[in-house]
C-alpha cells in the first residue's frame, strides 16, 4: 500500500538553527511528493513539491529532494525563523491511482528566539 | 477573500445529534475532499468527489455522509454524532498543474466537539 512516515515531534530549535524533518514513503509506481505546512489556527498550505526522482522542490528557504533510491523526501532549511513555527506534513499522491493523497502524521516545529 | 471556506469554524454538539459541515470554493475546481485530523494520526480521508455526480468513500467513511450540491459546494454530515467524531475537519479542493500533477488546497478547518 501507500504510506508516508515522518519523524516524530515535537521539534524545538533556536532561531537561525538548521532544520531537517525526515520523511520516507512507501508506494509502488511513481508518486509525487509534497510538503504542506499548517500554521496555528489555519488549514494546510502547500509548501513545496516534487514530481519525479531527483527533483528538488523549494520555497521560502525550504528545500526537499525526491530520492527514489532511499524513498525519502526530507525537508531542510538552513536558518529557521520564529515565523516558521508550524506543523509540517509530508504527503504523496499517485497519478495512476486517481491521485489520492496520503499524508504523514505531521511534525510540530517550534522556533524560539 | 479565502478560496476555500468552511462553516461553521467551531461547533459543539451532543451525542446522537445530526450535524452538517459546509464547504464552499471559488477556485472553480471539480475535485473536492473531506478529511479529519486527529492528534498523532495526521489527516485521514473521509469522502471525495471528482465532480457533481461522482462521490467516493475514503479511508474512514463510516458514520459520515456527503452531498455535492454544486461544483462549488460539498457538505459533510454526521447522521448521529458520537464522541469519537470529535476532531478537526478539513475540506480541500484540487486542480492539475503542468504535467498533470494534482495539488490540493485546504480550507481553514472546522473544529467539532461531540459531548
Amino acid at each position: 500500500g501507500n504510506s508516508v512516515t515522518q519523524m516524530e515531534g515535537p521539534v524545538t530549535l533556536s532561531e537561525e538553527a538548521f532544520l531537517t524533518i525526515n520523511c520516507t514513503y512507501t508506494a509502488t509506481g511513481y508518486p509525487s511528493l509534497f510538503w504542506y505546512v499548517q500554521y496555528p489556527g489555519e488549514g494546510l498550505q502547500l509548501l513545496l513539491k516534487a514530481t519525479k526522482a531527483d527533483d528538488k522542490g523549494s520555497n521560502k528557504g525550504f528545500e526537499a529532494t525526491y530520492r527514489k533510491e532511499t524513498t525519502s523526501f526530507h525537508l531542510e532549511k538552513g536558518s529557521v525563523q520564529v515565523s516558521d513555527s508550524a506543523v509540517y506534513f509530508c504527503a504523496l499522491s499517485r497519478r495512476d491511482t486517481g491521485n489520492q493523497f496520503y499524508f504523514g502524521t505531521g511534525t510540530s516545529l517550534t522556533v524560539i528566539p | 477573500d479565502a478560496d476555500v471556506t468552511q462553516t461553521p469554524r467551531n461547533r459543539i454538539t451532543k451525542t446522537g445529534k445530526r450535524i452538517m459541515l459546509e464547504c464552499s470554493q471559488t477556485k472553480g475546481h471539480d475535485r473536492m475532499y473531506w478529511y479529519r485530523q486527529d492528534p498523532g494520526l495526521g489527516l485521514r480521508l473521509i469522502y471525495y468527489s471528482f465532480d457533481v455526480k461522482d462521490i467516493n468513500k475514503g479511508e474512514i467513511s463510516d458514520g459520515y455522509s456527503v452531498s455535492r450540491q454544486a461544483q462549488a459546494k460539498f457538505s459533510l454530515s454526521l447522521e448521529s454524532a458520537i464522541p469519537n467524531q470529535t476532531a478537526l475537519y478539513f475540506c480541500a479542493t484540487s486542480d492539475f498543474g503542468v504535467g498533470g500533477q494534482e495539488t490540493q488546497y485546504f480550507g481553514p478547518g472546522t473544529r467539532l466537539l461531540v459531548l
